[in-house]
């Protein structure tokens, strides 16, 4: 069964703490991006991958650091230098090009107290 | 810098059929459209996109205008299934996501 698979899908962290954020495909996909959502907002785009071993910063990056080792996963650190780290966090994937769709995982649901 | 413009909300009655409107004024010539809808607490989900005609799929129908600053997402027959909230991007190498509409399906 293809598709993108975001783990965990609550996560609780202490202020301070970094966390990482799994996200898997099984697509062969290139592309993967990862973004973040506040209430009743739209998505933020965060960092982006094109191919293994490389990325780039979306428009949100500071605070955050991502990691492409291989061509299934990316994940994502929050880092204790995100001030405001709470959010829904959304990873995708795509054949990289803009004429053709993403497939998104059901999203982490990030809670720093 | 999402750069499409769209009403903040949306209410279509159950069995009826729904146009989404959406402004994109600066597109560029190379820029795709697309659009893609969520629902509470979950991932977007792919519902078309489209470069100058017209498209359809199984979802809906994407109307570019022939100037392509505006286009319309089309939902044939709305079922209360496809209330959520819709997305028109402007696809230029990545997907920039804005606030999206409020779509409200009335039973």
């Amino acid at each position: 069964d293809g598709g993108i698979t975001q783990s965990p899908k609550y996560l609780f962290r202490k202020e301070g703490q970094n966390v990482t954020l799994s996200c898997e495909q099984n697509l062969n996909h290139d592309a993967m991006y990862w973004y973040r959502q506040d209430p009743g907002q739209g998505l933020r785009l965060i960092y982006y991958s094109q191919i293994v071993n490389d990325f780039q910063k979306g428009d949100i990056a500071e605070g955050y650091s991502v990691s492409r080792e291989k061509k299934e996963s990316f994940p994502l650190t929050v880092t204790s230098a995100q001030k405001n780290p709470t959010a829904f966090y959304l990873c995708a994937s795509s054949i990289w090009g803009v004429n053709t769709e993403a497939f998104f995982g059901q999203g982490t649901r990030l809670t720093v107290v | 810098d999402a750069k499409t413009t769209q009403p903040n909300s949306m209410e279509s009655n159950e069995e009826e059929p729904v146009h989404l409107p959406c402004n994109h004024s600066t597109i560029s010539g190379t820029d795709y459209i697309h659009w893609y809808r969520q629902l509470p607490s979950q991932g977007p989900e792919y519902v078309i996109h489209g470069l100058t005609s017209n498209v359809n799929n199984r979802m809906a129908s994407l109307a570019i205008a022939e100037d392509r600053k505006s286009s319309t997402l089309i939902l044939h027959r709305a079922t209360l299934r496809d209330a959520a909230v819709y997305y028109c991007i402007r696809a230029n190498s990545k997907l920039t996501f804005g606030k999206g509409i409020t779509l409200s399906v009335r039973p």
